[in-house]
């Protein structure tokens, strides 16, 4: 069992329609990231948050919101996605660099959100 | 801009032989860390190792160790006396100091295949 829990583990929805994907951990990490993941390819990093603050966008479609309501929950909000945007979704935290004695400290990751659109 | 290379796309090696997953880097910093990680069919990315680029020291665990060449950006992970277990797609991963929020770059990964 992973630290980091993501749900629902399987979404499948339309084009139209507006679902979220959650993920909490209870670790203590100020950091928590949203990555996609494609088949046969690694995992791309789409947004970070530190002290749930939005830190980093890479340059993300506006079909996908973000949201950090406290440090142990991230969500990501799903609307009007296209079939491309079927994929692996994976989230993870990790300290804060600047929380710790020293270094880039690794991310642990979830299970990941298996979303197919239809 | 820092890459990641994992030239080896696919191996497959008989349970119980070693098996050397081959790891390259660029970078212009010089402060720097590696990861490895595991991504079994269940899809978590399972963190296996952490390496900054002052610390060259090889690391063994278990049956698993990692060669660390900074003369050649070189992170290679060996698996000995391999397992069915070890069956996993294999990413290494670099992260620069001054992006602040551990941003990663992964390699291309490599799936091993361990048959039985």
């Amino acid at each position: 069992d992973t630290e980091v829990t993501q749900t629902p583990k399987h979404l499948v929805m339309g084009m139209t329609n507006k679902k979220s994907l959650k993920c909490e951990q209870h670790m203590g990490h100020r950091a928590m990231y949203w990555y996609k993941q494609k088949a046969k390819k690694p995992p791309e990093l789409m947004f970070v948050y530190s002290y749930e603050k939005l830190s980093i966008n890479e340059s993300v479609p506006s079909r996908f919101s973000p949201e950090c309501p406290n440090s142990s929950l991230l969500n990501l909000h799903l609307h009007a996605l296209q079939p491309e945007d079927s994929a692996l979704y994976l989230c993870a935290s990790s300290q804060d660099k600047e929380t710790t004695a020293w270094g880039n400290q690794p991310q642990h990751f979830g299970d990941g959100t298996r979303l197919s659109i239809l | 801009a820092q890459k990641v290379t994992q030239a080896q796309t696919e191996i497959s090696v008989v349970e119980k032989e070693d098996v050397t997953l081959d790891c390259v880097y660029e970078t212009r910093d010089t402060t720097y860390y590696l990861f490895w990680y595991k991504q079994p069919p269940s899809g978590e990315l399972v963190f296996l190792i952490r390496r900054n680029s002052f610390d060259e020291q090889n690391e063994i665990s278990g049956r698993y160790s990692w060669n660390f060449q900074k003369s050649t950006s070189s992170f290679n992970f060996t698996i000995t006396a391999s397992q069915v277990v070890d069956s996993a797609v294999y990413f290494c991963a670099l992260s620069e100091t001054n992006f602040g929020n551990e941003k990663l770059t992964f390699g291309t990964g490599t799936r091993l295949t361990i048959i039985p």
